[in-house]
């Protein structure tokens, strides 16, 4: 079975503050992304990286940066966090497959509230 | 338009019924299409995943793509209360990939 975990589950900080959230994938997928979710909105892409070092921006970069060092693990940093970034966080991973991104796996998310 | 739209319900069954949940797309460049589970407070889970058009049925639950229309339906038959979820479509193709907002299901016991 495909695992994607998350460094947390539950965060809360403060405005201002620089807040690190980790994502590690088992099956050596060479696509991994950051999303983060809100009612009514759906999954919105922040960052996805389809390879080592590699990074491309997806629809809502602004406030946010990663960092892919290793194949099996993809940080989202918000370099200074502001009360509109409380969000649930999501990491995935997947295959490149004839194209496109393939069938993505989920993490369990990281619900971070921003005071 | 939105490039994929899906109802976001809710949408409450009783216990045994079959649901229809559905999805629209603009992009004739997917090829891949999914559907993903996903309980409250928790990330999305994988259900079913087709290629190109068809049919594909797995136990209780049958995934529909028609490309000509843009249309996918994902029909769960003899529903259980442990489906109450919320059910994301999602649809990939020439380096793009888009998610539905999500169509929240309750069946009731």
């Amino acid at each position: 079975d495909v695992k994607v975990t998350q460094s947390s589950r539950y965060l809360v900080k403060r405005t201002g503050e620089k807040v690190f959230l980790e994502c590690v994938q088992d099956m050596d997928h060479e696509n991994m992304f950051w999303y983060r979710q809100d009612p009514g909105l759906g999954l919105r892409l922040i960052y996805f990286s389809y390879d080592v070092k590699m990074k491309e921006k997806g629809d809502i970069p602004e406030g946010y940066s990663v960092s892919r060092e290793k194949k099996e693990r993809f940080s989202l940093i918000l370099e200074s966090a502001s009360t509109n970034q409380t969000s649930m966080y999501l990491c995935a991973s997947s295959f490149w497959t004839s194209g496109t991104y393939g069938t993505q796996y989920f993490g369990p998310g990281t619900r971070l509230t921003v005071l | 338009q939105k490039e994929v739209e899906q109802d976001p319900g809710p949408l409450s069954v009783p216990e045994g019924a079959i649901v229809s949940l559905n999805c629209t797309y603009s992009n004739s460049a997917f090829q891949y299409f999914m559907w993903y589970r996903q309980y409250s407070r928790k990330g999305p889970e994988l259900l079913m995943y087709t290629y190109s058009s068809g049919n594909k049925e797995d136990g209780r639950f049958t995934a529909q793509v028609d490309k000509s229309s843009k249309y996918i339906s994902l029909f769960i038959r003899d529903s259980q209360p442990s489906d109450s979820a919320t059910y994301l479509c999602a649809m990939s193709g020439n380096n793009d990939m888009r998610f539905g907002a999500g169509t929240r299901l309750t069946v009731k016991p």
